[in-house]
């Protein structure tokens, strides 16, 4: 059973570029959240989603960020037009649809650096 | 309203000891709480988690203190070993009218370290 799975790993871009990455949760899973975490701090919710639904969004910067979670396919984060603050460690997690559903499941995480 | 607040920012805990970290929350909507434990490089992984109906939960090593009426909840960690240093993250979340939960709110860390 395989968890929560992110790619890329480590991701570098410069500055203005875009920056694209991927959820797959774990199997059975239908509930996406994305979380943002910086350097010696804690992580911050960014976005929750359902399939082709997004339900809570208050996380995220209202510019050069958006998500989807389609119906079929890993979830996306994508971030247009990135700024070196924006290099931070961005982790996904999944929840079940029933029973459990509180229990988010995190996955690796991908390191994003811009130079 | 949203906040949890955790303590201490680290912790040196000789082999053996037990180690104890405590969060804070303000917002009474919340009724689930996770703790993560952290390694360099991973994800978070969950540890133990408990509800308010509750005032304490034990699983193996690990034990859930929860105090409803101060909005205090802690991780005490027995017998403590170097393969618990890590960073301890506590965590908070209420459902929704779907059943489903909300985005969870985290405790700012702690970094624990187990000393031989």
């Amino acid at each position: 059973n395989a968890g929560v799975m992110q790619n890329p790993r480590h991701l570098v871009r410069r500055r203005g570029q875009e920056a694209r990455l991927r959820c797959s949760p774990m199997k059975g899973h239908s509930h996406v959240y994305w979380y943002r975490q910086l350097p010696e701090e804690g992580l911050k919710f960014m976005v929750y989603l359902q399939k082709e639904n997004i339900i809570d969004e208050s996380g995220m910067p209202k510019e050069r960020f958006s998500a989807e979670f389609p119906k079929e396919g890993p979830s996306i984060l994508r971030i247009q037009q990135v700024v070196r603050g924006d290099s931070a460690a961005y982790f996904c997690a999944s929840s079940p649809a029933s029973g459990g559903r509180e229990t988010q499941y995190f996955g690796p995480g991908t390191r994003l650096l811009v130079l | 309203q949203q906040q949890v607040k955790q303590s201490p920012q680290s912790l040196i805990v000789q082999k053996g000891g037990i180690s104890i970290i405590n969060c804070a929350y303000e917002n009474t909507a919340f009724d689930y709480f996770p703790w993560y434990q952290q390694f360099p490089g991973k994800g978070p992984a969950l540890l133990i988690a408990i509800r308010p109906d509750v005032s304490e939960k034990k699983e193996g090593r690990f034990t859930i203190s929860f105090n409803k009426s101060a909005k205090q909840f802690s991780l005490h960690i027995m017998d403590s070993q170097p393969g618990d240093s890590a960073t301890y993250f506590c965590a908070a979340s209420r459902s929704l009218r779907t059943g489903t939960a909300s985005k969870l709110t985290f405790g700012t860390g702690t970094r624990l370290q187990v000393t031989l």
